[in-house]
């Protein structure tokens, strides 16, 4: 059983399209979050989740809006895609804040054309 | 400025060497995280650390408290060792962050 898995693992798609990344973990973790890595392989937090409440938004353009149904789900709804969206996103879960280990999805290429 | 520096930023290695590679972190992070990121681009956690050392197999992580610091090490290194790795700090409290070096691109030759 995969511990994070988000789908898809690639997008493409056109400027202007709105697109969403669903993520899923199944370890009973209480934080979710959701991280983006540039094209010089940099990641950088964008938001973290707990108990289903935003915890952090990190200078993320509004296009961005994050969804967490349950505690087990956050989603990554974009809107009005741009180009310097493309990036590789990735969701990560952890127990109890990140003074604990974390676990990765296995991450999403987006291309926007 | 990042908060967390690493070093070196590429490391090339003959198979069976001794592998250490470096982090350095600012003033608030509490823990440091050691992650492993494969060429198809997977990110595994490998340790997390407060304080002292922690092993497992080959891989040695160490943190000094006092001088800001964390080594990862690697003994006798495989080509199946060739990934990035990446040191990241935990600011501590309310603030669920993670707060990423840049990365150390390692290549094990045979």
């Amino acid at each position: 059983d995969t511990a994070v898995s988000q789908t898809p693992k690639y997008l493409v798609t056109q400027m202007g399209n709105d697109k969403s990344i669903k993520c899923e973990q199944n370890l009973g973790h209480d934080t979710m979050y959701w991280y983006k890595q540039d094209s010089k392989k940099f990641l950088k937090i964008m938001f973290s989740y707990n108990n289903k409440e935003l915890i952090i938004n990190e200078t993320v353009p509004n296009r961005f809006s994050p969804k967490s149904p349950d505690k087990a789900h956050l989603n990554l709804h974009i809107n009005s895609l741009e180009l310097g969206d493309s990036a590789v996103y990735f969701c990560a879960s952890s127990d109890r804040g990140s003074n604990t280990e974390a676990f990765f999805g296995q991450g999403t290429r987006l291309t926007v054309v | 400025k990042n908060e967390v520096e690493q070093s070196p930023q590429n490391l090339t290695a003959q198979e069976g060497e001794f592998i250490t590679i470096n982090c350095s972190y600012s003033v608030g992070i509490s823990a440091l995280h050691w992650l492993q990121q494969h060429p198809g681009g997977g990110i595994v956690s490998l340790f997390m650390l407060s304080s002292g050392k922690k092993k497992h197999g080959r891989l040695i992580a160490t943190i000094n408290i006092q001088e800001k610091h964390s080594s990862l090490h690697i003994t006798a290194s495989h080509p199946r060792d060739s990934a990035v790795y990446i040191c990241a700090g935990y600011s501590g409290g309310s603030n669920y962050k993670l707060t990423f070096g840049k990365g150390t691109l390692l290549t094990v030759n045979p």
